[in-house]
């Protein structure tokens, strides 16, 4: 099965809307963090967001917000005002396991979703 | 502050040639280093990760191989290319403890032709 399940492959959006990508992820551990990545046509990868497991609050990063339902495993990331700057593809990835060690590095990632903000 | 630096940005190379890709941190010691590929399209996948000087795991078997001759530098081989080795490869690092932002190179890209 999959660990991590981005069901968008693209979504689009009005500039200066604001709009949910969607990740569920399957683990049987208790603790595990899950992250979201960009990727601009450049290809470098751009860490945005962070929830642990453990974490009761949703994360947030300026307009970046993670929803984060533990029991429904799922982690979507909600921009708000979106702008030309954020079309790209956005990566959902879960590290599995305790925050040590090379677990920290260690991530599953999903296939993407591309995301095109129109004008 | 600290950077990652990955070389060459792209590449084209012949089946059957040799490869090696380059990868440094700067600005901190004892860096975790990872090596991740992703396939045209895909999402990425764990290659390599090394915890310190000469230690290598590997995470999915291939045609590469990965080293660490010094603290902040990793660098992924392969002896012959095959078609199948052509992607993007990217660089990563974390500290050992204590941060939980698994920070990228600026990538490589190869084709095997």
């Amino acid at each position: 099965a999959q660990k991590i399940t981005q069901t968008q492959p693209g979504m689009f959006v009005q500039e200066k809307e604001a709009v949910t990508l969607d990740c569920t992820y399957d683990t049987s551990d208790q603790s595990y963090g899950l992250f979201w990545y960009k990727q601009p046509s450049s290809g470098e990868m751009i860490f945005l967001i962070y929830q642990g497991s453990y974490d009761e609050q949703n994360a947030t990063e300026g307009r970046y917000s993670l929803n984060f339902q533990k029991a429904r495993k799922s982690a979507n990331l909600v921009i708000s005002a979106s702008q030309l700057g954020d079309s790209a593809m956005y990566f959902c990835a879960m590290r599995e396991g305790g925050a040590g060690g090379t677990s920290y590095g260690k991530l599953t990632f999903g296939q993407g979703t591309i995301l095109t903000v129109h004008p | 502050s600290q950077t990652i630096h990955q070389w060459p940005a792209t590449l084209v190379q012949p089946v059957g040639s040799p490869l090696s890709l380059e990868c440094t941190v700067e600005g901190t010691s004892n860096p975790n280093l990872y090596w991740y590929r992703q396939a045209a399209g895909r999402g990425l996948q764990l290659l390599f990760y090394s915890v310190g000087i000469g230690q290598i795991s590997s995470e999915v078997p291939q045609n590469l191989s990965a080293s660490r001759p010094q603290d902040r530098q990793f660098i992924l081989s392969s002896k012959k290319l095959l078609l199948s080795d052509s992607g993007f490869y990217l660089c990563a690092w974390t500290r050992g403890s204590g941060a939980n932002v698994l920070t990228f190179g600026a990538g490589s890209r190869l084709t095997v032709l």
